[in-house]
């Protein structure tokens, strides 16, 4: 196991509704990012969290949105909720700094939107 | 932008045999790290190995070995002496960014089974 957990494991939701999803890095590791995974597809990069900033964003609309608290945790927020938004939700932690390059998954939180 | 390409969907291996899963990419930054992740169904991604583009040496980790051909822009994954707990998907990525910012680009993934 990586240390790296997620919560909830699984989540239904309504079309409309806002979702947070959590993510807790594994210890030592400064940096988080977000990853969504439809079905049939590899994980698409959503955005990072370096230091509690934003330092990265992929192609995703603004109501996908993060937060990093002092101890490296992570939240994203997804509002306004659409069908194409059920996926499996992975983040990951990893350390931003010397040669680092490994990025540890967590078990992931698949969402459903109906 | 970077990409990567799997170009098998699906593949099949008996116990105790060697496999390879294909994976070829395109970039033009000079510095680029290539990685595989298992995925089993319980969704997890889980490293398996990372070869660096400078590195000189096909990087090997236990039963998994990466066929990394820098001038054919490949780096597939063998996997040696297949076991039923191989089962699952498997990713290519590459690392697309420098310094504090880096992101992992992922293929479209390839499903092993493995029969008994």
């Amino acid at each position: 196991e990586t240390g790296v957990t997620q919560s909830p494991t699984h989540l239904i939701k309504t079309r409309g509704q806002q979702v947070t999803l959590r993510c807790s890095s594994q210890s030592g590791h400064n940096t988080v990012s977000w990853y969504q995974q439809a079905l049939g597809q590899g994980p698409q990069f959503i955005f990072q969290y370096y230091r509690e900033e934003e330092n990265g964003r992929g192609n995703f609309p603004p109501r996908f949105s993060g937060l990093q608290f002092p101890n490296y945790s992570s939240e994203l927020n997804v509002n306004a909720l659409e069908l194409d938004d059920s996926a499996l939700y992975l983040c990951a932690s990893s350390l931003a700094e010397g040669n680092s390059y490994e990025q540890y998954f967590g078990p992931g939180t698949r969402l459903t939107v109906t | 932008a970077q990409k990567i390409t799997q170009t098998q969907p699906g593949m099949f291996v008996q116990e105790k045999e060697a496999v390879t899963l294909d994976c070829t990419y395109d970039t033009s930054d000079p510095s680029y790290g290539l990685f595989w992740y298992k995925q089993p169904s319980s969704g997890e991604m889980i490293f398996l190995i990372y070869q660096g583009s400078y590195d000189q040496q096909n990087a090997t980790e236990g039963r998994y070995s990466l066929n990394f051909q820098k001038a054919r822009k490949s780096a597939n994954l063998v996997i040696s002496a297949s076991q039923l707990g191989d089962s699952a998907m498997y990713f290519c990525a590459m690392r697309e960014g420098r310094g504090g910012f880096q992101k992992l680009v992922f293929g479209t993934g390839t499903r092993l089974l493995v029969s008994p």
